[in-house]
Formats: structure tokens, C-alpha cells, sequence
């Protein structure tokens, strides 16, 4: 079996500061990570995925996300946010050997100029 | 457009009756996926396709709802007998299956009376 949990439904964060959405899975083998994100009226779309190789990975608009194996969380990152940044963030996980993949709820990001 | 592309966009029924939802994924993906979204909730995986054979379906899913993809490209999703429970968003999303992100469609959002 295998399940995701994102603790916070909310994330409020002024403009400029750093943002973490935080993210942790469980998977009976390997885990593949992924982020999506959900603007409002939007269809989800990829934002950056872990498969192998270098725990800190980058995706699409400055956002970046660190594996930790050990904590078994893949938190998703942003140096400066951006106003824009404001949306529902979606984990993901899926076992190596699985086909489907398991979705956390969601949270919400809230960017403050 | 090349994306993943639902038909139709909104439904409305009354209960008991059947709907059937169309997906056209991207043409060079093998693998289709439906999910269901409901508000305040992440996509709940119902079944995937790896070209026109249908690999898994979510134990949650009951008779009522059955998916073809018959010659391995677009792919219908039908609802028998439809009850207000079954009012959500319905996801199709394509893929190249391993490693590799979903790419989602803008959703079917069905309403039952």
C-alpha cells in the first residue's frame, strides 16, 4: 500500500520569504515523488519529480524539493516566493513497482504582497 | 493543442441515469489514467491503461462504473445508474507510466440531482 500525507491544509507566506509545503509518503518499496500544482480553474500540472540520483531536485519556477529517505518526506521549496506562486499544491507518490499513483489533499499556498 | 483534452467539460444529471465522459490523451502516451476529485480533496485514482488494457481498477470503484480504451487511445469512462455521491470532478490524465509525470486534462465535473 502506499499513502501521502501533507500535514497543513494552509500556507501563508509574505512575497520575497521562503516557502516550504511539506510532504510524507509510505510505500512498501521505492518510492517515485512528484508535485503538482492546481491554479484556480486550471487543470494540475507538473511541477517537478524524484526518481533517482541527487536528493535535492529542481522543477519549473524556481520551486525545488528535497528527498529524505530517512524522514521519508519530499518537501517542496521556494527561496523568494511570488504573489503568483498562490495555489493548491498536490503531492504524489508511487511505488517503483505500481502503476498508480497516490495523491495527498492538498494545501493551499497564499502568497502576501 | 496537444494536451490531454475531456469531453464534456459539466454535466448535469439526474440520478439514475447513465453518463459516459470522453478523454483524448496526448497520442504518444501509452498510459491513460481517471481519477475523481471531490472539493477539499486530492485526485482519488479509479483505474489506469497501459495501451487498451486495463491493469487496475481502485477497489473502490463499484459495478456502476466501468472504462474501455479500446484501441488504445482515447478512452470513455461511463457511470450506470448515477447517485449524488457520484458528483465530483472527474480527471483523465496521460502519461509514459514508470518514472514519468502525469500529464491531466481539465476535468469533467459531473452534478447529480
Amino acid at each position: 500500500a502506499q499513502s501521502v500525507a501533507q500535514p497543513e491544509d494552509q500556507v501563508n507566506v509574505a512575497e520575497g520569504n521562503p516557502l516550504t509545503v511539506k510532504c510524507t509518503y509510505s510505500v512498501s518499496g521505492n518510492p517515485y515523488l512528484f508535485w503538482y500544482v492546481q491554479y484556480p480553474n486550471r487543470g494540475l500540472q507538473f511541477l517537478l519529480k524524484y526518481i533517482t540520483g541527487d536528493n535535492l531536485v529542481k522543477g519549473s519556477y524556481g520551486f525545488e524539493a528535497e528527498f529524505n529517505k530517512s524522514q521519508t518526506s519530499f518537501h517542496l521549496k521556494k527561496p523568494s516566493a511570488l504573489v503568483s506562486d498562490s495555489a493548491l499544491y498536490f503531492c504524489a507518490v508511487r511505488d517503483t513497482n505500481a502503476g498508480k499513483s497516490t495523491f495527498g489533499d492538498g494545501t493551499t499556498l497564499t502568497v502576501k504582497p | 493543442d496537444t494536451g490531454v483534452s475531456q469531453d464534456p467539460r459539466h454535466k448535469i444529471t439526474k440520478r439514475g441515469q447513465n453518463v459516459t465522459f470522453r478523454c483524448d490523451p496526448i497520442s504518444e502516451h501509452n498510459r491513460l489514467y481517471w481519477y475523481r476529485q471531490t472539493l477539499g480533496q486530492g485526485p482519488e485514482f479509479l483505474t489506469y491503461f497501459q495501451n487498451e488494457a486495463q491493469l487496475e481498477k481502485s477497489r473502490l470503484l463499484s459495478d456502476r462504473f466501468s472504462a474501455e480504451r479500446p484501441k488504445g487511445s482515447f478512452s470513455t469512462l461511463e457511470i450506470q445508474r448515477t447517485e449524488q455521491g457520484d458528483s465530483a470532478m472527474y480527471l483523465c490524465a496521460s502519461g509514459r507510466g514508470d518514472g514519468n509525470e502525469q500529464f491531466f486534462g481539465p476535468g469533467t465535473r459531473l452534478t447529480v440531482l
